[in-house]
């Protein structure tokens, strides 16, 4: 079975441009997770969706951070403008819902802003 | 908040030695603790679970067992293997149902033959 899919798995562009990242969860699972991995702060939930609804999404640093999911197998997380300080690596990660369920990551995009 | 402090790296072990990575959580309610791994080149994988106090999970000749006395959840390998290089993370969420994981700053793990 396909895992999470993540894409792009590298991203490099300038300071100011629109950035778009994707994912594609595990067909069947209900709840879909956006993570970030900084040296500093290390893995952070950005925000989390359960049957496509968002959740929570106080751990999304700004207003140019924006994350939708309009059906069951898809989510973006948007930046827009960029900055030099989301370089980092996001993580897309989806499970059941249910009590103590695993989730399930993709590989990750890392994401570098110049 | 929920929080997860676990030991920082690197460790570096040479190869059948013991290893312990100790985690310790802070959480609100009855929590769900986890250890993931990240290979390199691969993304985050599931290693062990626990979700009540006493329980042992276990995985891969990996062990973890809930302390709730003492707010641990300690990672142990009897006898390490070149291949168990990665970095190890360890996570909490809240009971019940499936919240976000509460990550610890992860540890890199390099073992030597």
């Amino acid at each position: 079975d396909a895992g999470v899919i993540q894409s792009p798995r590298h991203e490099v562009t300038e300071m100011g441009q629109e950035v778009t990242l994707r994912c594609k969860p595990i067909s069947g699972h209900n709840s879909l997770f956006w993570y970030r991995q900084t040296m500093m702060r290390g893995l952070e939930l950005l925000i989390y969706f359960n049957n496509n609804v968002p959740i929570d999404d106080s751990g999304m640093p700004e207003d140019r951070f924006s994350a939708k999911m309009p059906n069951a197998s898809f989510s973006t997380l948007k930046i827009q403008p960029s900055e030099p300080r989301d370089s980092a690596v996001y993580f897309c990660a989806s499970s059941l819902w249910g009590e103590s369920q695993p989730q399930h990551f993709g590989d990750g995009t890392r994401l570098s802003i110049l | 908040g929920n929080s997860v402090t676990q030991m920082e790296g690197p460790v570096t072990l040479s190869e059948e030695a013991f290893l312990t990575i100790n985690c310790t959580y802070t959480a609100t309610g009855y929590p769900s603790l986890f250890w993931y791994v990240k290979y390199p080149g691969e993304g985050l994988q599931l290693l062990l679970k626990a979700t009540k106090a006493d329980d042992k999970g276990s995985n891969k000749g990996f062990e973890a067992t809930y302390r709730k006395e003492t707010t641990s959840f300690h990672l142990e390998k009897g006898s390490v293997q070149v291949s168990d290089s990665a970095v190890y993370f360890c996570a909490l969420s809240d009971y019940p149902g499936n919240t976000p994981l509460v990550f610890g700053k992860g540890t890199r793990l390099s073992v030597i033959a």
